[in-house]
């Protein structure tokens, strides 16, 4: 297996464009995060798949932005109408289904920025 | 909720020993985990706490005490590879979602 990948790894928008970036995870892991991550930072959690079911969405997270994990999969995170706020760094983590068992492996993740 | 705080810079020589704290608020503990982040880089994964005591990985070693609701990474022998970030993590809410602290910028001199 080759990790998690995400694609791609650089984005470079327009205020106001819609932007959607992709992420593989690791093929048997049914959990599947997105974070994002501003210079300094710790990873803040945006929203969380198990298998093809979003089960948790942050309250931080704007109607603009939107998520699908279509068969379970790989998944797709979108942003409409973006904000120069939105620069950011977009990670991606897949995990196993264990209850409290937190090893969870990153993306390279997709570097954002909207000018 | 959780959350998670820890030191924002720590530094020290090669070869010394250095100790990352954290010290966490949850509504509901299930653990503690370690990651460790290079600029540019993906947080990878170091080490996971669920009980009490010390737990160690060659020359890491992760210790949680959940009655203070402490816990602390201990890098021993260090090399210059080891400057990056370290985060502390915690499974939050009845998702188990890895909630993390804002970091600790490791920066290790000759």
């Amino acid at each position: 297996d080759t990790g998690v990948s995400q694609d791609p790894r650089h984005k470079i928008t327009k205020r106001g464009q819609n932007v959607t970036f992709r992420c593989d995870p690791i093929s048997e892991h049914n959990r599947l995060y997105w974070y994002r991550q501003t210079l300094g930072q710790g990873p803040e959690f945006l929203t969380y798949f198990q298998n093809e079911a979003q089960l948790e969405k942050s309250r931080l997270l704007s109607n603009r932005f939107s998520a699908e994990r279509p068969k379970g999969s790989f998944s797709t995170l979108e942003i409409q109408r973006t904000e120069q706020g939105d620069s950011a760094m977009y990670l991606c983590a897949s995990s196993r289904d264990g209850q409290t068992d937190t090893e969870a492996f990153f993306g390279q993740g997709t570097r954002l920025t909207v000018v | 909720g959780q959350s998670l705080e820890q030191p924002s810079e720590v530094t020290a020589v090669e070869g010394a020993i250095v100790q990352i704290n954290c010290t966490y608020q949850t509504s509901g503990f299930y653990g503690l985990s370690w990651y460790q982040q290079h600029d540019g880089g993906a947080p990878t994964f170091l080490s996971y706490n669920a009980l009490d005591g010390l737990e160690e990985t060659g020359r890491f070693s992760s210790f949680l005490s959940r009655s203070d609701s402490y816990g602390y990474l201990l890098l021993q022998e260090l090399q210059m590879k080891d400057s990056a970030s370290y985060f502390c993590a915690g499974p939050s809410g009845g998702s188990y979602i890895p909630t993390f602290g804002r970091g600790t910028s490791l920066i290790v001199h000759p």
